[in-house]
């Protein structure tokens, strides 16, 4: 098994641009999330879902837009990027939020 | 509201020290749960434990234990004779998975080692 996987590791964005951050997970988890990680904030919750075709917000979602069309893949788009959304990016899955199973994380900076 | 306060932005010890990182809570529910997560310098985030607010027994795990008072509102983390390899952010959390599917993390604690 792979686990979560995310791609890109790195991406340099100008401001405006838009882009799409994708994670994957083949242990048929129900439940994912994208985190976004800032210094000195910990992981702050962008949006989950518990499963396919369900989406919701978390603690921080503006800016942000998800969908879940599979169990596999749950994307992370940014529509016009913000020098404030420059952080590094966690999915995670897991059978709710009992265990979680994170990715390796993208660091995105936005100039 | 959910919030996760962990007050010691940084600590270093000399290996071989025991440490405590320390995690306050605050919550309304009655049911809730408590993680501990290790990040170390290569990035990844590592589960270490997950507590229910049912269940205050200690828990101890080779070198690390947990202590969990709901009396204090308190989840604090102790490395017995740390090591090198210890060197990390560690992160506590809080979840109701009952209710809005939320997680809250707390800042989290830069722990170093030094040899």
């Amino acid at each position: 098994n792979a686990g979560v996987t995310q791609t890109p590791k790195f991406q340099v964005l100008k401001t405006g641009q838009s882009m799409t951050l994708q994670c994957a997970q083949d242990m048929n988890h129900e439940y994912m999330s994208w985190y976004r990680q800032d210094p000195g904030m910990g992981l702050r919750l962008i949006h989950y879902s518990v499963g396919a075709g369900i989406t919701d917000q978390g603690e921080v979602p503006n800016g942000y837009n998800v969908s879940r069309s599979t169990t596999e893949d749950f994307p992370l788009r940014l529509l016009s990027a913000a020098p404030s959304q420059t952080s590094v990016y966690f999915c995670a899955s897991g059978e709710g939020l009992l265990e979680q199973f994170f990715g390796p994380g993208t660091r995105l900076t936005v100039l | 509201a959910q919030k996760v306060t962990q007050a010691q932005t940084e600590i270093s010890v000399v290996e071989k020290e025991d440490v405590t990182l320390d995690c306050v809570y605050e919550t309304r529910d009655t049911t809730y749960y408590l993680f501990w997560y290790k990040q170390p310098p290569s990035g990844e985030l590592v589960f270490l434990i997950r507590r229910n607010s049912f269940d205050e027994q200690n828990e101890i795990s080779g070198r690390y234990s947990w202590n969990f008072q709901k009396s204090t509102s308190s989840f604090n983390f102790t490395i017995t004779a740390s090591q090198v390899v210890d060197s990390a952010v560690y992160f506590c959390a809080l979840s109701d998975p009952r209710g809005n599917n939320d997680m809250r993390f707390g800042a989290g604690t830069r722990l170093t080692v030094k040899p």
